[in-house]
């Protein structure tokens, strides 16, 4: 089945430790995104790939490190550097890679990630 | 920045009634306009999606749009307990970008 798969479900990250969240896609969507989601809020932005090699920061990027080596893959990384990572992590794809487009975004199951 | 809002809930509705969601947003130059419903501890998943002034209606759902007025509305019809969720607006600048507004929680009273 297609669909994007995010990975872990839970997550737990000690304190000065980097953790990385998976998210591969095999919808063959050019476009990949990473949102953060506190509770009661809605999604924020972190970065985004619209080509392989390729990726731009989001509105919250600091903290966050991303690479999109290849087109089906999109992993996040979040550092030590991020004060507050608690949150609900979510990823989501698109066919239009170039700006514009009226394709919607489908997201992953998320990644909950806490810290000990 | 691009700013979406929506307006403060939560939404009560009894079961069969007609649930109404409104959305504004800042950028007038945005281009297209998506509907995510999200249930607790669930990623959002896309229920409806519009680009053009008007109405689409989709089963049970109906889209609004007003570009002029920069909003964008949602109508369940004959709400079901199952629609209790939060739904989350959602607009699309030409960057390719998506703004999410905070969300709405509607609870459909059986």
């Amino acid at each position: 089945d297609g669909g994007i798969t995010q990975s872990p479900k839970y997550l737990f990250r000690k304190e000065g430790q980097n953790v990385t969240l998976s998210c591969e896609q095999n919808l063959n969507h050019d476009a990949m995104y990473w949102y953060r989601q506190d509770p009661g809020q809605g999604l924020r932005l972190i970065y985004y790939s619209q080509i392989v090699n390729d990726f731009q920061k989001g509105d919250i990027a600091e903290g966050y490190s991303v690479s999109r080596e290849k087109k089906e893959s999109f992993p996040l990384t979040v550092t030590s550097a991020q004060k507050n990572p608690t949150a609900f992590y979510l990823c989501a794809s698109t066919l239009a890679g170039g700006g514009g487009g009226n394709q919607p975004q489908h997201f992953g199951d998320g990644t909950r990630l806490s810290i000990l | 920045q691009k700013e979406v809002e929506q307006n403060s809930g939560p939404l009560s509705v009894p079961e069969g009634a007609i649930a109404s969601l409104n959305c504004t947003y800042s950028d007038r130059g945005s281009q297209s306009f998506f509907w995510y419903r999200q249930y607790s501890g669930k990623s959002p998943e896309l229920i409806m999606f519009i680009y053009s002034n008007g109405d689409k209606e989709d089963g049970r759902f109906t889209a609004q749009l007003n570009k002029a007025s920069q909003y964008v509305s949602l109508l369940i019809r004959d709400s079901q307990p199952s629609d209790s969720a939060t739904y989350l607006c959602a607009v699309k600048g030409r960057d390719n970008r998506l703004a999410f507004g905070k969300g709405n929680q509607v609870v459909v009273i059986p």
